[in-house]
């Protein structure tokens, strides 16, 4: 079964620095979709950022941007930047398309510190 | 407003009882996933329906089961609560062949 590990329990990081979120993943698969999911306080699950596995280029959002090592089955996570509404769980994801499943990781807790 | 509707968003019951949350994807998506976080958890994959039919399980409880209706909303019923069904249930959806999910806000359960 794909599992998705999240080694960092919780981050801090100071505003307007850079912080990376570390990911890593398990699959037999070469066809396959990462995400990272953000959940704020509000406990709402929002969509940061996501990574096909078959593209080369590293996805970036704005002040996010990802660091996708397919051979590592690496795929970390980095806020440039940080302002203080970035602070929340974060949670890494994999998904394979012909399972239609999502495996989370365990979430990076974030901190940003004024 | 992510286009996944959830209700009620809160639901407070007795231990014993039964509940029902209801999932509304957003327009078009097929597929709905029920997904369990209790407090500072992760998510725990709970059932997966597609065009009306269950698709894949996860670590659903036997208390625990769902439907999926023809207009594609979809009912999580849980019965038989017990204090450790407190949690916040999610329901996702997303379009065939995509990868992805939309989230719901999720349905806050606390059973007393």
């Amino acid at each position: 079964a794909q599992t998705v590990t999240q080694s960092q329990p919780e981050m801090s990081v100071q505003e307007a620095e850079t912080v990376t979120l570390s990911c890593t993943y398990d699959t037999s698969e070469s066809d396959y979709y990462l995400f990272w999911y953000k959940q704020p306080p509000s406990r709402q699950m929002i969509l940061v950022i996501r990574q096909e596995a078959y593209k080369q280029q590293n996805a970036t959002e704005n002040r996010f941007s990802v660091n996708f090592q397919k051979a590592a089955k690496s795929f970390s996570l980095k806020i440039s930047d940080s302002q203080l509404g970035d602070a929340a769980m974060y949670f890494c994801a994999y998904f394979r398309y012909n399972n239609n499943d999502m495996r989370f990781g365990a979430g990076t807790r974030l901190t940003v510190k004024p | 407003d992510s286009g996944v509707t959830q209700t009620p968003k809160h639901l407070i019951t007795a231990t014993g009882q039964r509940v029902t949350l209801r999932c509304s994807p957003r327009s078009g998506d097929l597929s709905v996933y029920w997904y369990q976080q209790s407090l500072d958890q992760g998510l725990q994959f709970l059932i997966q329906y597609y065009n009306g039919e269950e698709r894949a399980k996860g670590n659903i409880l036997e208390r625990f089961s769902a439907q999926q209706f023809p207009d594609l909303h979809s009912e999580l019923n849980l019965s038989s609560l017990e204090l450790g069904d407190s949690a916040l249930y999610f329901c996702a959806s997303n379009p065939q062949g995509a990868g992805g999910y939309t989230f719901g806000s999720g349905t806050r359960l606390t059973v007393v």
